[in-house]
């Protein structure tokens, strides 16, 4: 069975610092990571997807993540907030194999501070 | 415009009516799915299919159906509404292995 664990159902950062959005998962075995974003009334959006090979994953936005075997983790970053970040954030998880299905996390929502 | 398609996009129903949900799909893809999105659970699976004829359940299948007659479409049917099923329902698709889904815009659907 997989899942994720998202740390923090609201996260609020000032406009122009650090974003930091934690994800833990649980796999038995080895996961595919994705994290995706849902702005009002919007379906969701690939922000990034980690598959194979390189660990730091960059994707839009200026977003990136990195994965951590040793931690279980996929935290979300982003060096610098904008107003425009604002919207809910799902980190989610599947197998390898062709026909995995993905599970989502509850979502964390990021408030922009002006 | 490519993309995935869903109908209606708002709907009451009353406790014990049926509905179906529609969903389309013009990229070819052979993977789709139901996920229904409600405050604090994030999006739980209800049903998925890895192609045309074959679909399998979720997380939280009880009290939906679908099916999968052809690449394009899978709809999702309420057989009896209760208001545990007012929710935000989204359908997506993916190439298989891609694991990059297309989302619809949802489906929010208030039983009362």
């Amino acid at each position: 069975a997989q899942s994720v664990t998202q740390l923090g159902s609201h996260v609020s950062v000032s406009e122009g610092a650090l974003v930091l959005l934690r994800c833990n998962y649980s796999s038995s075995v080895p996961p595919y990571l994705f994290w995706y974003v849902q702005y009002p009334n919007q379906g969701l959006q690939l922000l990034l997807k980690y598959t194979t090979g390189a660990t730091l994953v960059k994707g839009i936005n200026g977003f990136e993540a990195e994965f951590k075997k040793s931690e279980t983790s996929f935290h979300l970053t982003k060096p610098s907030a904008h107003m425009s970040d604002a919207a809910e954030y799902f980190c989610a998880v599947s197998g390898m194999n062709r026909d995995d299905k993905i599970i989502f996390g509850k979502g964390t929502r990021l408030h922009i501070l002006p | 415009n490519a993309g995935v398609t869903q109908t209606p996009k708002f709907q009451v129903l009353k406790t014990g009516q049926s509905m179906t949900l529609q969903c389309a799909q013009d990229m070819n893809h052979e993977y789709m799915s139901w996920y229904r999105q409600d405050p604090g659970m994030g999006l739980r699976l209800i049903h998925y299919s890895v192609g045309a004829g074959i679909t399998d359940q979720g997380e939280v299948p009880n009290g939906y159906n679908v099916s999968r007659s052809t690449t394009e479409d899978f709809p999702l049917r309420l057989l009896s509404a209760a208001p545990s099923q007012t929710s935000v329902y989204f359908c997506a698709s993916s190439r298989p292995g891609q694991r990059r889904y297309t989302f619809g815009s949802g489906t929010r659907l208030t039983v009362v």
